[in-house]
C-alpha cells in the first residue's frame, strides 16, 4: 500500500534550527511536496523535490533521498511565525498526491 | 486577488439533508480537487477534475458527488449528509500536467458539521 510518515508533533526555540522528517511509500514516484498549514488556514505550497539533493528556499531547505524514500524540511532561525503543521506529500505514478497526517510544530520563545 | 473561493466558510447541517459546497477558482487552472481534512488524518482526496467536463474519484467518494461544467467551477454535493462526513473541506487547483508538476492552490476551506 501507499504510505507517508511524519512525526505528529516537534518542539523547538525561537532562533534554532528544526528537522522534520517524513518517509513515503508509493507506487511510482513523481515527486515529494511539503506545504505548510496554520491552524484553521488553508495549506501552502514550500516546496518540492524530485531529484535526490538539498533545495534551498531563503530559511527553509528540502532535501530527498529517492533510494531511501526519504525526505526532511529543515527550517533555521525559527521565527514564532513558523508555528504551524508541515505536510509532506508524494506524488505516485498516476500524479495523485498521498499525504501525511502532518507534523504540528511548537515554537517556545 | 487571483485565488480560489469556497463557500460557505461554516455550515451546521442535520442528518439527511442535502448540501452543495461551492468552488470558484479565477486562475484559469485545468485542475480542480476536493479533499477532506479530519484530525490526526491527512488530506483525503474525495473527486477530482483534470478538465472541464471530466470528473473522477478520489480516495473516499462515498456520498459524495461532482460536477465540471466549466473551468471556474467544481462544486461538492453531499447528497443526504450524515455524521461522519463532519469534517473541514478544501477545495484546491493546479495547472496540471502530465509529466511535470504543479503545485496546489489551496481554498480557505469548509467547516462543516453534521448533527
Amino acid at each position: 500500500g501507499q504510505n507517508i510518515d511524519q512525526p505528529t508533533e516537534m518542539t523547538a526555540t525561537e532562533g534554532a534550527i528544526v528537522q522534520i522528517n517524513c518517509t513515503y511509500q508509493t507506487s511510482g514516484f513523481n515527486g515529494l511536496f511539503w506545504y505548510q498549514q496554520h491552524a484553521g488556514e488553508a495549506p501552502t505550497f514550500l516546496s518540492y523535490n524530485v531529484l535526490d539533493g538539498l533545495e534551498e528556499k531563503g530559511r527553509f531547505s528540502s532535501f530527498l533521498s529517492r533510494s531511501k524514500g526519504y525526505s526532511y524540511l529543515l527550517l533555521k532561525e525559527l521565527q514564532m511565525k513558523d508555528s504551524a503543521s508541515y505536510l509532506c506529500a508524494a506524488m505516485d505514478s498516476n500524479y495523485q498526491l498521498i499525504w501525511g497526517a502532518g507534523t504540528k510544530l511548537i515554537i517556545k520563545p | 486577488i487571483a485565488g480560489i473561493t469556497q463557500a460557505p466558510t461554516s455550515q451546521i447541517l442535520a442528518a439527511g439533508r442535502r448540501m452543495t459546497l461551492r468552488c470558484t477558482q479565477d486562475m484559469r487552472h485545468n485542475a480542480m480537487y476536493w479533499y477532506r481534512q479530519d484530525l490526526g488524518l491527512g488530506l483525503r482526496l474525495i473527486h477530482y477534475s483534470n478538465t472541464a467536463g471530466t470528473t473522477g474519484k478520489g480516495e473516499v467518494p462515498d456520498g459524495y458527488s461532482v460536477s465540471r461544467a466549466n473551468t471556474d467551477d467544481f462544486p461538492l454535493t453531499l447528497a443526504s449528509a450524515v455524521p461522519s462526513q463532519t469534517s473541514v473541506y478544501f477545495c484546491a487547483s493546479s495547472d496540471h500536467r502530465d509529466g511535470g508538476y504543479s503545485p496546489l492552490h489551496f481554498g480557505n476551506g469548509t467547516r462543516l458539521t453534521v448533527t
